[in-house]
C-alpha cells in the first residue's frame, strides 16, 4: 500500500539552527500538509499546501518556517533559527483532494538542544 | 477556536467487549470526520471517515455521526489487545484543509 515517507526519523540540533525536514507523499496525492504534536499534547495543524503554493496556514506557522517542493516527489518544511519549543513531533500527510482522508507518515521527532 | 473534544479516559474493556468512544465538535460548517488511531511514539492511523449522519461499518469498525447534536462516535466490536492505543477524533471544517484533532482517548483492552 502507498505511504508517506519521512526523514530523518530523529533530528538533534542546538538552538538557533536551521533544519530541513524532508517527506515524499504519496505518489497521486495532490495536497500535502504539515502536523506537529508536542509531547503528550494535541496533533496540530501546520500548514497545507496545493499547486505549488500554501493554501491554508495556522497561527503557529510564523516567519521561521517555510515549506517548498522542490521537485516532483519532495515536500519539506523548514525551520529557520529553531528554538526549545520547536522541539515535538512532525508529521507529513498527503491526500487526493482537499476533503478526502489525509494519510500520516512515521513522523520525524526534532529535539532542540 | 474551533474544538473538538473527548474523554481522555483511560478507557478499560475486556478482550472481546465493545469499546465506545465519543467525541463532540463545536463547528456546525464542519463537513468531514475522521477516526485514527495512534500507539504511543507512532503516527495517527486512518481507521474510519464518515460524511453523512448515520452509521458506516469497516469490519470491526463501526462510525457514528449526528450534525444535530455535533456528536460522532466509534464503535470497536470483539475488542482485541492489539486495539490498545490513542483513537483520534478530527474533523475537517467546510471550506478548509485544516484537521482539528481532540486530544485522543487512550483505550486498554484487557485480555
Amino acid at each position: 500500500e502507498p505511504e508517506v515517507t519521512q526523514t530523518p526519523s530523529h533530528q538533534v540540533t542546538q538552538m538557533g539552527q536551521e533544519v530541513i525536514l524532508r517527506c515524499v507523499p504519496i505518489s497521486n496525492h495532490l495536497y500535502f500538509y504539515w502536523y506537529r504534536q508536542i509531547l503528550g499534547q494535541k496533533v496540530e495543524f501546520l500548514v497545507s499546501f496545493y499547486n505549488n503554493e500554501i493554501s491554508e496556514k495556522s497561527e503557529i506557522f510564523d516567519d521561521q518556517f517555510s515549506v517548498e517542493r522542490p521537485d516532483g516527489s519532495n515536500f519539506t518544511l523548514k525551520i529557520r533559527s529553531t528554538k526549545l519549543e520547536d522541539s515535538a513531533m512532525y508529521f507529513c500527510a498527503s491526500s487526493v483532494s482537499g476533503d478526502q482522508p489525509q494519510h500520516f507518515g512515521d513522523g520525524t521527532r526534532l529535539s532542540i538542544l | 477556536q474551533k474544538e473538538v473534544e473527548q474523554n481522555s479516559g483511560p478507557l478499560s474493556v475486556p478482550e472481546g467487549a465493545i469499546a465506545s468512544l465519543n467525541c463532540t465538535y463545536s463547528d456546525r460548517g464542519s463537513q468531514s470526520f475522521f477516526w485514527y488511531r495512534q500507539y504511543s511514539g507512532k503516527s495517527p492511523e486512518l481507521i474510519m471517515f464518515i460524511y453523512s449522519n448515520g452509521d458506516k461499518e469497516d469490519g470491526r469498525f463501526t462510525a457514528q455521526l449526528n450534525k444535530a447534536s455535533q456528536y460522532v462516535s466509534l464503535l470497536i466490536r470483539d475488542s482485541q489487545p492489539s486495539d490498545s492505543a490513542t483513537y483520534l477524533c478530527a474533523v475537517l471544517q467546510g471550506g478548509s484543509e485544516k484537521l482539528v484533532f481532540g486530544k485522543g482517548t487512550k483505550l486498554t483492552v484487557n485480555p
